[in-house]
């Protein structure tokens, strides 16, 4: 079964530019979050979408936005870009299943931002 | 809120010795426990797991044993190999394993032959 997938795997944009990520989960997983790691702050979670629609949400201002579409796949979307929203953006798919111990979420390679 | 401590790093351990990496957290539930890995320029891959106490998850010769009365998920492995050189991160998950994660700050360990 494939993994989790996103593209582009490096992205280079300047100050006050918008950026769209894309994620692509494993077959049959309804679940899909969002991290921003970086080396100050270390894994910190976004936001996460099931069913398209935003489930969980995490302590980041609304520059930060995302989406997911009918076959699960997402894209998150950085607006007016800063030079701290540098950092390795990771995408983690999961079954979705509410209150389940046993799920368990599966990352991506993530894609790196950089900022200038 | 949740959350996890984890040792500091840099580990540096010579090949053959053994590795502990100390993990305690608190939760408001009743959390699953995950260790991940990060090998250089790449994402996390899940290491290992355990959803509820006395539960010990292994994979790869790690080994980490969920303990309620200590709050801790201690990894261990009896002999590092170089290529086990990475980042480990002992995550949290509250309420069910697709709920947010809580991850530690990662432990870099660097085994030399």
């Amino acid at each position: 079964k494939a993994g989790v997938t996103q593209t582009p795997r490096y992205l280079i944009k300047t100050r006050g530019q918008q950026v769209t990520l894309s994620c692509s989960p494993i077959s049959g997983h309804r679940s899909v979050s969002w991290y921003q790691q970086t080396p100050g702050q270390g894994l910190q979670f976004l936001f996460e979408y099931f069913s398209e629609t935003q489930r969980n949400k995490g302590n980041f201002p609304g520059r930060f936005s995302g989406r997911q579409f009918s076959n699960s796949r997402s894209e998150m979307n950085v607006s007016t870009l800063e030079l701290g929203d540098s950092a390795l953006y990771l995408c983690a798919s999961s079954l979705g299943t509410s209150g389940a111990p046993t799920d368990t979420q599966y990352f991506g390679p993530g894609t790196r931002l950089t900022v200038l | 809120g949740d959350s996890v401590t984890q040792m500091e790093g840099p580990v540096t351990l010579s090949e053959e010795a053994f590795l502990t990496i100390n993990c305690t957290y608190t939760a408001t539930g009743y959390p699953s426990l995950f260790w991940y890995v990060q090998y250089p320029g790449e994402g996390l891959q899940l290491l290992l797991k355990a959803t509820k106490a006395d539960d010990k998850g292994s994979n790869k010769g790690f080994e980490a044993t969920y303990r309620k009365e200590t709050t801790s998920f201690h990894l261990e492995k009896g002999s590092v190999q170089v290529s086990d050189s990475a980042v480990y991160f002992c995550a949290l998950s509250d309420l069910g394993g697709n709920t947010p994660l809580v991850f530690g700050k990662g432990t870099r360990l660097s085994v030399i032959a």
